[in-house]
């Protein structure tokens, strides 16, 4: 059963416009969410996270919307650059000591 | 700084036999996690350290998987006999402390694939 669900594989964007990536939760007790961003052959890094106090979060050009009602939190990139194009995982947790609960990612392509 | 050191990058075995992936975390970092990533899914915690203790290895097959932190830095995972469903990404991670999650920081990976 899939706590954290990606349901696009992947997404195409040119370069210059909005990167909006979707993540949707079921577990009810999730209250911290982080994305992660992936490049081929590296470990995933640490991008942004938000509190489920808060419903948006931003830094420069990421910004991260949580809509607790709808379980649902977005990624916007904009504007959209080639060097974004990796795969990013939502991840959720729900607290204390419990480990993050990644979705499948998102590929996303940025074309020039 | 230095990240996390994993070894070796790419594994490559047959069904049945064994191997063992090591991790050294960031300098001064309590805790450690091993991920499994297999293709197309995102990754699964196996087993979580804080110091050279066990503090969640509910997700880990015991059967045939063991994991341990000597000393509280260096880590080894061993996979024993491997099984062709093993095959996959083994992603050390470590981070100051159990509760800064947001703080991890990843190694490049372990590609294990088993014939």
């Amino acid at each position: 059963d899939q706590q954290v669900k990606q349901n696009s594989p992947s997404l195409s964007v040119q370069e210059g416009r909005i990167s909006i990536l979707n993540c949707d939760y079921t577990n009810s007790m999730f209250d911290y969410f982080l994305w992660y961003k992936k490049y081929p052959a590296e470990g995933p890094t640490f991008l942004i996270s938000i509190s489920s106090i808060k419903d948006k979060n931003e830094d420069g050009r990421f910004t991260v919307f949580l809509n607790k009602s709808a379980k649902h939190l977005s990624l916007h990139i904009v504007p959209s650059q080639p060097g974004d194009s990796a795969v990013y995982f939502c991840a959720a947790s729900a607290g204390g000591n419990t480990p993050l609960v990644f979705g499948k990612g998102t590929r996303l392509s940025v074309i020039a | 700084e230095a990240g996390v050191a994993q070894s070796p990058r790419y594994k490559i075995i047959e069904k049945r036999q064994s191997v063992a992936f090591w991790c050294n975390p960031i300098s001064g970092h309590a805790t450690l996690y091993w991920y499994q990533q297999i293709l197309g899914q995102g990754p699964k915690l196996l087993i979580q350290f804080q110091n050279n203790g066990v503090v969640d290895d509910s997700q880990l097959p015991k059967d045939r998987f063991s994991a341990e932190r000597l000393k509280g830095v260096d880590s080894t995972l061993k996979i024993q006999p491997a099984k062709l469903e093993d095959s996959a990404v083994y992603l050390c991670a470590s981070s100051w402390e159990l509760e800064r999650q947001s703080e991890l920081f990843f190694g490049e990976g372990s590609r294990l694939t088993v014939l």
